[in-house]
């Protein structure tokens, strides 16, 4: 168990939906990452927030957003979902706002299928 | 735009060989991370290498990183049937806001 909790683990749902990821961090870390894995793009980043505020953006879709929490968690949001939208979404944590020595630590991720 | 190629991007190879593992990036980075994935699993650090020269060596996985020549390798020293993974290899670039961007990843498959 890497610290980083992903829920939930598998999701099907229809094109047109939306859908709603959550991440808790390694206790004490305080940014998150947001990672998309498909077959034809490999590992993409998609966002980062820092200690509740939004740090970095990568090749999110309009129709995707996300948020941190207060209590640092965060929520990936995906919306009027697509069958290209189906991979596999990794949240990551860090201590600071940036990898630093130790890189990041990834949960186990949510498998998600548009049908 | 910024690549992270890796090479060979399938390798299939006996128990017992050495065979090595090349990253290379096309930006400026002081930074290269491997990580480990299991079919349908998630990813685990296997190494962080944080300036030139830099060499770690865990088992029979050895990494080492060439800033200059912006590559990085892992060597596989007598593989044995556990080492059966992707590997992925990440650079975090200075000035992209520490966001770590992919190789394609390595797919390995040792045969006993």
């Amino acid at each position: 168990d890497s610290g980083v909790t992903q829920t939930p683990k598998h999701l099907i749902t229809a094109t047109g939906q939306r859908v709603t990821l959550r991440c808790s961090p390694r206790s004490g870390d305080l940014s998150v990452y947001w990672y998309q894995q498909s077959l034809d793009q490999g590992l993409q980043f998609l966002i980062q927030y820092y200690n509740g505020e939004e740090r970095a953006k990568g090749n999110i879709l309009e129709r995707f957003s996300a948020q941190q929490f207060p209590d640092l968690h965060s929520e990936l949001n995906l919306s009027s979902l697509e069958l290209g939208d189906s991979a596999l979404y990794f949240c990551a944590s860090s201590l600071l706002g940036t990898s630093g020595n130790y890189g990041y630590t990834f949960g186990s991720g949510t498998r998600l299928t548009v049908v | 735009e910024l690549k992270v190629e890796q090479n060979p991007l399938f390798l299939s190879m006996q128990e017992g060989k050495n065979y090595t593992i090349y990253c290379n990036y096309s930006t400026t980075s002081d930074r290269l991370y491997w990580y480990r994935q299991d079919p349908g699993k998630s990813l685990e650090s296997l190494f962080v290498l944080l300036s030139n020269g830099a060499v770690k060596q865990e088992g029979r996985l050895m990494a080492s990183l060439d800033t200059k020549a912006r590559l990085s390798t892992l060597h596989i020293t007598a593989a044995v049937h556990d080492l059966s993974a992707t590997y992925f290899c990440a650079v975090d670039p200075r000035d992209t806001g520490n966001q770590f961007y992919f190789g394609t990843g390595t797919s390995l498959t040792v045969i006993p």
